[in-house]
């Protein structure tokens, strides 16, 4: 079955870094975009970037533009997010998640979902 | 950025109900809203995609339309196991974004 399992979550100072990663197994992930989302203690959900299937595109919220890279490893079947001069407004619980797309007939456009979610890696910045 | 706002922030409702949620976004997005259904300390779970295309393994009393900006997740003969956070989110546009949800509760 579809598994993913973040790791690298701890506690760290303001302008540290941090580095996620999330090991998937399950389906063949040389084939899919990859996403992380985050959701602060009793708040909302807060997409934060979207690698392709190949590490060729990616975007990220403005939010965390210049501070964090995601990337991946495709024959580790591991997605990562490098999070630099971290800010406790990046204090979250992380997950990545699995794209999935449905092909609109009437439109031709590629709709895209969060098939899978890993089960979220916390993330506290604090002095 | 697109905002999602859903309607009502939270809902009392008893086993047996049917039961409506509302999102709206503040743009068109023609089809291209989910639903996820959340509990707590877990990660979300995908419910609908496409607005209205049930996701395998989801059963069939929940069901999703809406093409535009307004959008409606139902729930019909509510179970014990569906009182959880439903959570609508926009894949029109980069930033996706995500409604602040709606809290089903037991009443």
């Amino acid at each position: 079955q579809v598994q993913l399992v973040e790791s690298g979550g701890g506690v760290v100072q303001p302008g540290r870094s941090l580095r996620l990663s999330c090991a998937v197994s399950g389906f063949t992930f040389s084939s899919y975009g990859m996403h992380w989302v985050r959701q602060s203690p009793g708040k909302g959900l807060e997409w934060v970037a979207v690698i392709s299937y190949d590490g060729s595109n990616k975007h990220y919220r403005d939010s965390v533009k210049g501070r964090f890279t995601i990337s991946r490893d495709n024959s580790k079947n591991t997605l990562y997010l490098q999070m630099n001069t971290l800010r406790p407004e990046d204090t979250a619980v992380y997950y990545c998640a699995k794209e999935g797309a449905y092909y609109d007939t009437l439109t031709g456009g590629l709709e895209y979902y969060f098939e899978y979610w890993g089960q979220g890696a916390l993330v506290t910045v604090s002095s | 950025d697109i905002q999602m706002t859903q309607s009502p922030s939270s809902l009392s409702a008893s086993v047996g109900d049917r039961i409506i949620i509302t999102c709206r976004s503040s743009q068109r997005i023609s089809t291209y809203l989910n639903w996820y259904q959340q509990n707590p300390g877990k990660a979300p779970k995908l419910l609908i995609y496409a607005a209205s295309s049930l996701q395998s393994g989801v059963p069939s009393r929940f069901s999703g339309s809406g093409s535009g900006t307004d959008f409606t997740l139902t729930i019909t003969s509510l179970q014990a196991e569906d009182f959880a956070t439903y959570i609508c989110q926009q894949t029109y546009s980069t930033p996706y974004t995500f409604g602040q949800g709606t809290k089903l509760e037991i009443k």
